[in-house]
């Protein structure tokens, strides 16, 4: 049973546009949730998170939406640049440290 | 800055080998997790650790085990490794706290052939 779903296998965006990632899940006591991008050969890095009391977090180009009545995550790049072209994966938590994993998105940014 | 590192980058074996994976970290970290992945299931924790000779199942343990006898090594091992083990290993490592992030190896890809 998959816990934390990202139902799009992969985006194709131009460059200078915006990119919009998006991850739903399930168990209403998630309460910590987090975007990590992976390069092809390389172990995932975190890029940004959110707490369940939060409806919204911003780093730079990159913002997380919660919408915790639909359980939805949404990870959006603006603008996106080519260098963004990777594998975005959702994650959640509840109350641990550990962390259940989405499926990921491939995300490919073209001139 | 945190580093991990796993011990191999691309390992080939043959069915019903013993495996050793090992992972290594710099940064004291109490926390180690090892995860798998493969396309259209993400990362799937198999096993973890929360400090030495602590160890607590993930989600999918069966045909894992694995030992951390020092605080900075967590090593994953394939009993008698399969063909459906054939996938990417990440190891990951956290600092105690629930809102810590997690760190991660470069993988290691496994073939079983």
């Amino acid at each position: 049973d998959q816990q934390v779903k990202q139902n799009s296998p992969s985006l194709s965006v131009q460059e200078g546009r915006i990119s919009i990632l998006n991850c739903d899940y399930t168990n209403s006591m998630f309460d910590y949730f987090l975007w990590y991008k992976k390069y092809p050969a390389e172990g995932p890095t975190f890029l940004i998170s959110i707490s369940s009391i939060k409806d919204k977090n911003e780093d730079g180009r990159f913002t997380v939406f919660l919408n915790k009545s639909a359980k939805h995550l949404s990870l959006h790049i603006v603008p996106s640049q080519p260098g963004d072209s990777a594998v975005y994966f959702c994650a959640a938590s509840v109350h641990t440290d550990k962390l259940i994993f989405g499926t990921g998105t491939r995300l490919q940014v073209f001139p | 800055d945190v580093k991990v590192t796993q011990s191999s980058r691309y390992l080939v074996k043959r069915t019903g080998e013993k495996v050793f994976l090992e992972c290594v970290q710099d940064m004291d970290h109490e926390n180690m997790f090892w995860y798998r992945q493969d396309p259209g299931l993400g990362l799937r924790l198999i096993y973890f650790s929360y400090d030495v000779k602590m160890k607590e199942k993930g989600d999918i343990p069966e045909g894992y085990s694995v030992s951390r006898e020092k605080k900075e090594r967590f090593s994953l091992i394939l009993e008698s490794a399969s063909t459906n083990q054939t996938s990417m290993y990440l190891c990951a490592t956290q600092l105690p706290s629930k809102r810590a992030e997690q760190f991660f190896g470069p993988g290691t890809r496994l073939t079983v052939l």
